[in-house]
């Protein structure tokens, strides 16, 4: 059981290039959740989604946009990437409960 | 607006000596608190977690958390320390909607020393 899988693990890209973040689950459940990770600010809430087809704003959603197209895979999309985007990125699933199940994370570097 | 304070940035004990790390929540019902733990360059793994009931709730690794209600506190215990357990703790609260969404402290550094 692979649980939450994310690729890349570490990806340095240039200002306003764009990536796609891949998150998969084997774990058949319906939430998932994008948070960003930057040193001393804890994590924050970029985009979640409640089921295939449906997803939501978190907390910081500006620089990125979501799909959810089926129960498996939520990949997160950053268009024209910035020097803030620098962050580490965790991809979380939950079998509607609160209990989330991480990822390994994807550290991104913006030059 | 829900929220999480851990007021420790970084603490450091010696190894066997007990640990307590603090967490404050604001909610202004019975909150669902977690406990994570981050080890170095991995994802998060639940420590454990508070729904109801009995306010000192056991977890994984021998750690455990007490709910105090009058203190808006649930603060993360163990009674001594190994040096596997440096990482980073993450306290959190369950959001108060349908989207079971977590809102995390900014987290402890846990240093252990021999």
């Amino acid at each position: 059981n692979a649980g939450v899988t994310q690729t890349p693990k570490f990806r340095i890209l240039k200002i306003g290039q764009s990536m796609t973040l891949q998150c998969t689950q084997d774990m058949n459940h319906n939430y998932m959740y994008w948070y960003r990770q930057d040193p001393g600010m804890g994590l924050k809430l970029i985009y979640y989604s409640v089921g295939a087809g449906i997803t939501d704003k978190g907390e910081v959603p500006n620089g990125y946009n979501v799909s959810r197209s089926t129960t498996e895979d939520f990949p997160l999309r950053l268009e024209l990437a910035a020097p803030s985007q620098t962050s580490v990125y965790f991809c979380a699933s939950s079998p509607s409960s609160y209990e989330q199940y991480f990822g390994p994370g994807t550290r991104l570097t913006v030059t | 607006a829900q929220s999480v304070t851990q007021p420790d940035i970084h603490i450091t004990v010696s190894e066997g000596a007990s640990l307590e790390l603090r967490c404050n929540y604001s909610y202004g019902a019975t909150p669902y608190l977690f406990w994570y733990v981050q080890s170095p360059g991995q994802g998060l793994q639940l420590l454990l977690k508070y729904f109801s009931g009995d306010t000192l709730v056991q977890g994984i690794k021998g750690f455990e958390a007490e709910f105090k209600r009058s203190q808006s506190s649930f603060n993360l215990r163990k009674p001594s320390v190994h040096w596997s357990d440096a990482a980073e703790y993450f306290c959190a609260v369950g959001a108060a909607d349908s989207s079971y969404k977590l809102i995390f402290g900014s987290g402890t550094r846990l240093l252990v020393r021999p």
